[in-house]
């Protein structure tokens, strides 16, 4: 079945600091690939998508591209601030719009002013 | 509405007691989702509604649990004879035809006592 594996957290980053969360994922044919935040006390937002391989998703300064031959979607961000402290959640989609996700664990990460 | 709005936000029960979770999407939105979040296990999916076709269940975890949507619009979502293992939030998500991203609402944390 269908899976997202992100790497373990939590992550602490001094503000300005270059963010990386990995994330790998495992699916039949070809999924649509997104990045969910939940900042603190608030409900889940998506941040980003990619439908097909190559596509790079971006939003707010984050960027993530989708690698086909890596089974890749890691989100990137080039200088993180103290507002980016949320929990981020990488899913997936494998039958196109309006379909089920598949999330990862999602990873925790605190900036420092 | 202008977003997707849960009630209630906190509900605590006895072990055994039944409880009814209530979602109403976004209005327009066709699709409507409902996922389980509990610590440390990532977001579950539990139940998909797309118009009139009949739902996807293929997450319920177990025939205590059930979910009903009427007239494309408010859903309810019924555990009966509710665990300890139930105690988790319960998240609703609605979308639009077409569209590839959820509008989550804040959710109702459910205890089970």
């Amino acid at each position: 079945g269908d899976s997202v594996t992100q790497m373990e957290g939590p992550v602490t980053l001094s503000e300005e600091a270059f963010l990386t969360i990995n994330c790998t994922y495992t699916a039949t044919g070809y999924p649509s690939l997104f990045w969910y935040v939940q900042y603190p006390g608030e409900g889940l937002q998506l941040l980003l998508k990619a439908t097909k391989a190559d596509d790079k998703g971006s939003n707010k300064g984050f960027e993530a591209t989708y690698r086909k031959e890596t089974t890749s979607f890691h989100l990137e961000k080039g200088s993180v601030q103290v507002s980016d402290s949320a929990v981020y959640f990488c899913a997936l989609s494998d039958t196109g719009a309006n379909s089920k996700l598949t999330f990862g664990k999602g990873i925790t990460l605190s900036v420092r002013p | 509405g202008a977003g997707v709005s849960q009630s209630p936000s906190n509900k605590v029960t006895e072990k055994g007691k039944d409880v009814e979770l209530r979602c109403d999407p976004i209005s327009g939105h066709t699709a409507l989702y409902w996922y389980r979040q509990s610590l440390g296990q990532g977001l579950e999916f539990l139940i998909y509604f797309q118009g009139n076709s009949a739902p996807d269940k293929s997450g319920l975890p177990s025939d205590r649990f059930s979910a009903e949507r009427t007239g494309g619009s408010v859903s309810t979502l019924t555990i009966q004879r509710t665990q300890q293992e139930d105690s988790a939030v319960y998240l609703c998500a609605s979308s639009s035809w077409g569209d590839y991203g959820y509008t989550f609402g804040s959710g109702t944390r459910l205890t089970v006592v």
